[in-house]
C-alpha cells in the first residue's frame, strides 16, 4: 500500500519570501512522486515528477522538490512566492505504471502582498 | 490542441438517481482515469481505462461503474445517487506505452446530489 501525508492544510507566505509545502510519503515500492497544483476553477497541473532519477527535481515556475528515502519526504520549495502561486497543492505518490495514484489531502498556499 | 474535456460543468441530482459524466482525453493519449474530489480533500482513484477495459480500480463500490469508446473517450456511471457523492469528478488521461507518463486533468464536474 502506498499513501502521502502533506504535513500543513494550509500555508501562508508573503510575497517575495520563501516557500515550503511539506509531504511525507509511505510506499512497498520504489514510487513516483508527483506535486500538481490546482488554481479555483481549473484543472490539476503538474508542477514536478520524480521518477528515480535526480534527486532534486526541478518544475515549472521556479518550483523544485528533494527526494529524501531515508526521510520518506518529498517537499516542495520555491526561493520567492509571487501571488499567482496561491492554490491548492497536491503530493502524489504513484506505482510504476501510474494506475494507482494516490494523492495528499492538499496543502492551501495563501500569499500576502 | 484541447487538452482533457469534461461534459457537463455542473450537474444537480437527487438520491436514487443515476448520472452519466464524460471525457476525452487529450490528442493522442490512450487511457482515462476517473478521480472523485470531494470539497476540502484530495481527488480519489475510482478507475483507469486502457483498450476499453478497466484496467485498475480503486476502492468504489460497483455503483461506479465505466465505459471507454473506441476514439478512446469515455463515461463515468453512478447509480443510485448517494448525498455523500456530491464532489467534483476528475477525469485524467495519459500514454500507457512508457511509464511514469504524466496524467492530465480535465477541469472537472461538479456533481451535486440532493
Amino acid at each position: 500500500a502506498q499513501s502521502v501525508t502533506q504535513l500543513d492544510s494550509h500555508v501562508s507566505v508573503s510575497e517575495g519570501t520563501p516557500v515550503l509545502l511539506r509531504c511525507n510519503y509511505s510506499s512497498s515500492y520504489s514510487p513516483s512522486l508527483f506535486w500538481y497544483v490546482q488554481h479555483p476553477n481549473k484543472g490539476l497541473q503538474l508542477l514536478l515528477k520524480y521518477t528515480s532519477a535526480a534527486t532534486l527535481v526541478k518544475g515549472i515556475n521556479g518550483f523544485e522538490a528533494e527526494f529524501k528515502k531515508s526521510e520518506t519526504s518529498f517537499h516542495l520549495t520555491k526561493p520567492s512566492a509571487h501571488m499567482s502561486d496561491a492554490a491548492e497543492y497536491f503530493c502524489v505518490v504513484s506505482n510504476y505504471n501510474n494506475n494507482d495514484m494516490r494523492f495528499g489531502a492538499g496543502t492551501r498556499l495563501t500569499v500576502k502582498p | 490542441d484541447a487538452g482533457v474535456t469534461q461534459s457537463p460543468t455542473h450537474l444537480i441530482k437527487t438520491r436514487g438517481q443515476q448520472v452519466t459524466l464524460r471525457c476525452s482525453p487529450k490528442s493522442g493519449h490512450d487511457t482515462v482515469s476517473w478521480y472523485q474530489q470531494a470539497l476540502g480533500q484530495g481527488p480519489q482513484f475510482i478507475f483507469q481505462y486502457y483498450e476499453e477495459e478497466e484496467r485498475q480500480r480503486g476502492n468504489f463500490p460497483d455503483r461506479f461503474s465505466g465505459h471507454q469508446f473506441p476514439n478512446y473517450s469515455s463515461e463515468l456511471n453512478v447509480n443510485a445517487l448517494l448525498l455523500g457523492d456530491s464532489a467534483l469528478y476528475l477525469c485524467a488521461s495519459s500514454l500507457v506505452i512508457s511509464s511514469y507518463n504524466e496524467q492530465f486533468f480535465g477541469p472537472g464536474t461538479r456533481l451535486t446530489v440532493l
